[in-house]
């Protein structure tokens, strides 16, 4: 078994871009949870997505959206970058509760 | 005031060590309790779960949970320099699996040879 696995694992953008940031979960597990970790902090819950759907959300604004496809992978888009947006951006998955994290796309805004 | 409060450290100690690591929280309907260990540039990895008041040990891990005192600490016995890590701890108000996590800071523990 693979774990949770994330690309890409590193990323520099500039301010007002757009990126996209993928997920793979573990095997047979069909819910994916998404968290931005900044620097010396721990993760703040962005959203979960489960069948397709984005079950519960956040307080992150609109400009982070997702998707989740029907191989239970998902992807992260957060358009028009801030520098705040600058952070370690987690990926869990789980089938019963439990979450797998996989090691996170480093992204930073110049 | 945050709903998670964890001193995020550093905390230095010499091999061998007890290690008492605490976080509290204010909203008394979590029920759930979890600490994670974060090495550096890695995702966090699951080391203990714990449901409401009580203890649970797992190896030289044991988890402790005051619901009363909205109290959760994480002792580790015998602690060896791989043990350095951040120690963050998180809970959760079901089990579900919509479940969402909220965490603490993490607390960087550094463990000398």
């Amino acid at each position: 078994d693979a774990g949770v696995t994330q690309s890409p694992t590193h990323l520099i953008k500039t301010r007002g871009q757009q990126v996209t940031l993928r997920c793979s979960p573990k095997s047979g597990h069909d819910t994916v949870s998404w968290y931005q970790q900044a620097l010396g902090q721990g993760p703040q819950f962005i959203f979960q997505y489960y069948e397709e759907e984005e079950r519960q959300r956040g307080n992150f604004p609109d400009r982070f959206s997702g998707h989740q496809f029907p191989n239970y992978s998902s992807e992260l888009n957060v358009n028009a970058l801030l520098l705040g947006d600058s952070a370690l951006y987690l990926c869990a998955s789980s089938l019963s509760g439990t979450q797998y994290f996989g090691p996170g796309t480093r992204l930073l805004v110049l | 005031q945050k709903e998670v409060e964890q001193d995020p450290g550093p905390l230095s100690v010499p091999e061998g060590a007890i290690v008492s690591l605490n976080c509290t929280y204010s909203n008394s309907a979590f029920q759930y309790f979890m600490w994670y260990r974060q090495y550096s540039r890695k995702g966090p990895e699951l080391l203990m779960y714990t449901y409401s008041s009580g203890n649970k040990e797992d190896g030289r891990f044991t988890a402790q949970v005051d619901k009363s005192s909205k109290y959760i600490s994480l002792f580790i016995r015998d602690s060896q320099p791989s043990d350095s890590a951040t120690y963050l701890c998180a809970m959760s108000f079901n089990a579900g699996n919509n479940r969402k996590l909220i965490w603490g800071l993490g607390t960087s523990l550094g463990v000398n040879p």
